[in-house]
């Protein structure tokens, strides 16, 4: 199936400091989706993109749709403590009928 | 506020048996779907269900089946577990068409295999 690319895979920040990941493919999607997990929990969408070169922001977070429609970029701002987690992106094709192709997760620790 | 709801939360199987994992929402989406989580693999589609009465198979269904009893309720069965099929399992329901406006998870299980 259709490989999504996301990196890194884990980050140590510390609290304050700005955050960036990314997820790449090699093929072309029409939306993107950013999630975030909280230990034992489920994914909880933050902030869906549909449209190359958009740019949208959730409070701390800034995601992008990258003009190629194939990567997609995600930005914490002065993280802090309650970041910690894990972050998926998440692509869909049209033609794959509602069937979302998930990242393999970006670890975020935040230490004081 | 329920959202999805799955059971159990935790379960440990010996080889060999069977379980049904059962998931419910309350959002009156048409579309449900079964994800298993391993660690840095992401989330796999297993089976999905495009609305009552469909279900197909996505990317990892071997050993598994799943039923879409009614609108709401999404269940998937293991009939013979496997020490492979050791995961955290994902419920997730979607308006429509699930790709453009993502999906609503549940809390999952997280299933054991000895």
């Amino acid at each position: 199936g259709q490989q999504l690319n996301q990196s890194p895979q884990s980050m140590f920040i510390q609290e304050g400091e700005d955050v960036s990941m990314n997820c790449t493919s090699s093929s072309i999607f029409n939306t993107w989706l950013w999630y975030k997990q909280d230990p034992g929990e489920g994914p909880v969408l933050l902030i869906a993109l549909y449209k190359a070169g958009e740019l949208t922001s959730n409070g701390r977070l800034t995601a992008q749709f990258g003009i190629t429609r194939k990567d997609s970029f995600l930005n914490i701002s002065a993280s802090i403590p309650s970041d910690v987690g894990i972050y998926f992106c998440a692509g869909h094709r049209t033609d794959s009928w509602g069937k979302l192709q998930f990242g393999a997760g970006t670890q975020v620790v935040v230490t004081p | 506020n329920a959202g999805v709801t799955q059971t159990p939360k935790f379960q440990v199987l010996k080889t060999g048996q069977s379980m049904t994992l059962q998931c419910a929402q309350d959002m009156n989406h048409n579309s449900m779907y079964w994800y298993r989580q391993d660690p840095g693999m992401g989330l796999r589609l297993i089976y999905y269900s495009a609305s009552e009465g469909t279900t197909d198979k996505g990317e990892v269904p071997n050993g598994y089946n799943v039923s879409r009893l009614n609108k709401r309720e999404f269940s998937l069965r293991l009939e013979s577990a496997a020490p492979s099929q050791t995961s955290v399992y994902f419920c997730a329901s979607s308006e429509g068409y699930g790709g453009d406006y993502g999906y609503t998870f549940g809390s999952g299980t997280r299933l054991t295999v000895v």
